[in-house]
């Protein structure tokens, strides 16, 4: 069984920039949540995907998107970098609807991005 | 809406020290409690969780039981080793119009010195 892999683990990029960020979820796991964790701070969800579709969103702008495909596995996009795009960011896999109630997620090492 | 307060840190402790790092919550309905645990450089791993009102959830000598009446989750270990360094978030699971997410406290930072 292999865990949640992100990549890449770090990365630095110019405002303005895009980037894409990458994550494989656990086998046999459906559904994929992202979330940044600014330096300092607890994870803030950013969206979920449950079977392709886009599932749950937080207070994140439209220049935040995301995209799974088949083999369940995501992707996160930024637009437009800014400064405070600064941040880890995580991916957590789970089976079901859920990163949360009573199924367990299980979170990649993250990526850490530079907005400089 | 739904939100998680945690002490705030560093807490430092010797080790065989006594821990306990508060949380308390707000939420309608009756969420499920969790506790992760960030080590350096790593992402997040579950340590335990609680489901209903009275549950304990327990791991690796850790505890914290989902107490309803005073919103607390309360994290406490008898004997903290140095491995335990790391910060700690409490959170707990929020139910939207189709899915869960996680909501997070702002992290406590433990460190234990020998």
């Amino acid at each position: 069984e292999t865990g949640v892999t992100q990549s890449p683990t770090h990365l630095i990029k110019t405002r303005g920039q895009q980037v894409t960020l990458r994550c494989s979820s656990q086998s046999g796991h459906n559904t994929v949540s992202w979330y940044q964790q600014a330096l300092g701070q607890g994870p803030q969800f950013i969206f979920q995907y449950y079977r392709e579709e886009e599932n749950g969103r937080g207070n994140f702008p439209p220049r935040f998107s995301g995209l799974q495909f088949p083999n369940y596995s995501s992707e996160l996009n930024v637009n437009a970098l800014e400064l405070d795009d600064s941040a880890l960011y995580l991916c957590a896999s789970s089976l079901g609807q859920g990163a949360g109630g009573n199924t367990e997620a299980f979170f990649g090492q993250g990526t850490r991005l530079t907005v400089v | 809406g739904n939100s998680v307060t945690q002490m705030e840190g560093p807490v430092t402790l010797s080790e065989e020290a006594f821990l306990t790092i508060n949380c308390t919550y707000t939420a309608t309905g009756y969420p499920s409690l969790f506790w992760y645990v960030q080590y350096p450089g790593e992402g997040l791993q579950l340590l335990l969780k609680a489901t209903k009102a009275d549950d304990k959830g327990s791991n690796k000598g850790f505890e914290a039981t989902y107490r309803k009446e005073t919103t607390s989750f309360h994290l406490e270990k008898g004997s903290v080793q140095v491995s335990d360094s790391a910060v700690y978030f409490c959170a707990l699971s929020d139910r939207g119009d189709s899915s869960y997410k996680l909501i997070f406290g702002s992290g406590t930072r433990l460190l234990v010195r020998p």
